[in-house]
This record gives structure tokens, C-alpha cells and sequence, in this order.
């Protein structure tokens, strides 16, 4: 069972690309999201997803994309990258059937913009 | 504005000693609390979790007590161990019909040999 994986696990990045970060679980998970975390700033939510074609925004939504097509990929899109977006960034899933499930995350995606 | 707060960023501690970490929350419609567990390099793991209906969860040498009326929850680990040393993050989430989860923004533990 892999459970929460995200590729790739570290990318540079120059000022003004675009990539997407992969999340994927095998879980069945309804819910799905995507964290990022900085120093000294704990996680902070930025998309989430409760099911597939279901999406909203978090707590620091801006310069990021996210598409919901399947239940098991959740990818998140970095349209034009900013030095500001240098973060590790995680994904997390759930299960919405059962109340007051925690989330699972990935081993997470260590990125740098230059 | 946080609505979890964790002070206290660090905590040493003797090995077979207690590790008690603790939270605070403002948002009154929180009602389901959760601490995750992280080693460097590696994703976030679920620890112990809490429902506000109830003031005391355990599970082995983790026990979380919650607090209500203080807005406070806290984390012990008796007894400490090595494998301990980790950050711990507590979490909180209820009240917007999403069950997004709010995050504090983190204790690192130190357990000495």
C-alpha cells in the first residue's frame, strides 16, 4: 500500500517557469490537499479538494492551480514560479465516509526557486 | 491570525523522562484535534487525535488532554525515547462544514540518551 505519493521530491526552478507538483494516492481517499510548509510558519493549506471536479481554495491560494479529473491525483500547478514559492510542499488525503478521519501525507516535494 | 498556537518551539528532554507539549486554539468552533509527528525529510504522521466531546485520549505512551474552556490542548509522552525526537505539530479543524485542518507551527523535541 503506497498510500500518499508525490513526485518529484526536489526541484530548482528559474523565476517566471511553470511545473506541476504530482500527488497521487491509492487509498480511495475523497478528500485530498496540498500544503506548504516554511520555516517558523507550520503548514499552511492552499488547495483542497473534496472529491473529483471539486476544488477550493485554502489559506494562501495565490500564484498556485489545482485540477481534481480522478479521485486518486490531485496535481498542483505553479503557473509562474517566484522566489516566494520556495517551500517544501505536501500533499495530504482522507477519508470523508467516517467522521474525524486524520489526514494522510506525502513524503513531500522540496522546491526552490532561483 | 493563527488560530493554533504552539509557544515554546523546542523541548530537550532525558530519555525515560515525561515530554509534555502544548497548544492553544482560538477558534471556539474547533472540534476535532489531531498531533502529527515529523522526522526531516519525511511527510507528516498521524500521532493522536482528539474529539472535543471528550478531555482525555490515550494511546501507549502518548496521551492528549484537551481542555475546553481553556482552549488548550496538550501532548504527553511518558517515557521519552530517542526515536522521539521529532517535530510535533498539533492541528485543529470543525466549524466550516470542509473538516479543513488548521496547523500550529510546530515543537521540536530533543529526547537525550
Amino acid at each position: 500500500n503506497a498510500g500518499v505519493t508525490q513526485t518529484p521530491k526536489f526541484q530548482v526552478l528559474k523565476t517566471g517557469q511553470s511545473m506541476t507538483l504530482q500527488c497521487a494516492q491509492d487509498m480511495n481517499h475523497e478528500y485530498m490537499s496540498w500544503y506548504r510548509q516554511d520555516p517558523g510558519m507550520g503548514l499552511r493549506l492552499i488547495h483542497y479538494s473534496v472529491g473529483a471536479g471539486i476544488t477550493d481554495q485554502g489559506e494562501v491560494p495565490n500564484g498556485y492551480n489545482v485540477s481534481r479529473s480522478t479521485t486518486e491525483d490531485f496535481p498542483l500547478r505553479l503557473l509562474s514560479a517566484a522566489p516566494s514559492q520556495t517551500s517544501v510542499y505536501f500533499c495530504a488525503s482522507r477519508n470523508v465516509g467516517v467522521s474525524n478521519q486524520p489526514q494522510h501525507f506525502g513524503d513531500g516535494t522540496r522546491l526552490s526557486i532561483l | 491570525d493563527q488560530q493554533v498556537k504552539q509557544n515554546s518551539p523546542s523541548l530537550s528532554v532525558q530519555e525515560g523522562r515525561i515530554s509534555i507539549l502544548n497548544c492553544d486554539y482560538t477558534n471556539s468552533m474547533f472540534d476535532y484535534f489531531l498531533w502529527y509527528k515529523k522526522y526531516p525529510a519525511e511527510g507528516p504522521t498521524f500521532l493522536i487525535s482528539i474529539s472535543s466531546i471528550k478531555d482525555k485520549n490515550e494511546d501507549g505512551r502518548f496521551t492528549v488532554f484537551l481542555n475546553k474552556s481553556a482552549k488548550h490542548l496538550s501532548l504527553h509522552i511518558v517515557p521519552s525515547q530517542p526515536g522521539d525526537s521529532a517535530v510535533y505539530f498539533c492541528a485543529a479543524s470543525g466549524g466550516d462544514g470542509n473538516n479543513r485542518l488548521a496547523f500550529g507551527k510546530g515543537n521540536q523535541v530533543v529526547v537525550i540518551p
